[in-house]
């Protein structure tokens, strides 16, 4: 069975500190992304990866940022965490197929207090 | 202007009857892709069916099937004999192009099957 595993399902944390959000997967998939979901918006897609080292925009960076290392782990980083951050934040890996489906980690609920 | 559009926040079926969900998409690529996932209350997404730009076909996975239309941007999932574990946040997205397979999703349908 595939699997992408998030560090924490809940996460609390002070406005200005920075914030650390792990994401592995074992599917030996080169394209990994970081999205946040919020009620009413759906799914918004902050940083993607398609290898090692390389990193892409999505449509909300700011804030953000997201590091990987090696090919299994990717992290999104908050550089100081601020309320506006609160949120759902969830992983998806994706191997490079047919249609590209992404598989989705369980998800991490941050509460920026 | 919002590239996946859901305009059913919620919806409700009886157990047992079909039900369908709408998705309209804006896209100016004539090679996509639309993907549907479900999230339970759990949080986790689940894949559940894919239509590409190019495929002649409706998609069907099981109870699954997806109504493309492609001229009028519509790619609606039906869900037939509803189950209560069907309750969920559903969730359309599309890719846009085969190069890169970032996805944007709609706001999401919430489904309440009743008993």
């Amino acid at each position: 069975d595939v699997k992408v595993t998030q560090s924490s399902r809940y996460l609390v944390k002070r406005t200005g500190e920075k914030v650390f959000l792990e994401c592995v997967q074992d599917m030996d998939h080169e394209n990994m992304f970081w999205y946040r979901q919020d009620p009413g918006l759906g799914l918004r897609l902050i940083y993607f990866s398609y290898d090692v080292k390389m990193k892409e925009k999505g449509d909300i960076p700011e804030g953000y940022s997201v590091s990987r290392e090696k090919k299994e782990r990717f992290s999104l980083i908050l550089e100081s965490a601020s309320t506006n951050q609160t949120s759902m934040y969830l992983c998806a890996g994706a191997r490079v197929s047919d249609y590209n489906e992404q598989f989705f980690g369980p998800g991490t609920r941050l509460t920026v207090l | 202007a919002q590239k996946i559009t859901q305009t059913q926040p919620g919806m409700f079926v009886q157990e047992k009857e079909a039900v369908t969900l709408d998705c309209t998409y804006d896209t100016s690529d004539p090679s996509y892709g639309l993907f549907w996932y479900k999230q339970p209350s759990s949080g986790e997404m689940i894949f559940l069916i894919y239509q590409g730009s190019y495929d002649q076909q409706n998609a069907t996975e099981g109870r699954y099937s997806l109504n493309f239309q492609k001229a009028r941007k519509s790619a609606n999932l039906v869900i037939s004999a509803s189950q209560l574990g069907d309750s969920a946040m559903y969730f359309c997205a599309m890719r846009e192009g085969m190069r890169v397979n970032k996805l944007v999703f709609g706001a999401g349908t919430i489904l309440r099957v009743k008993s």
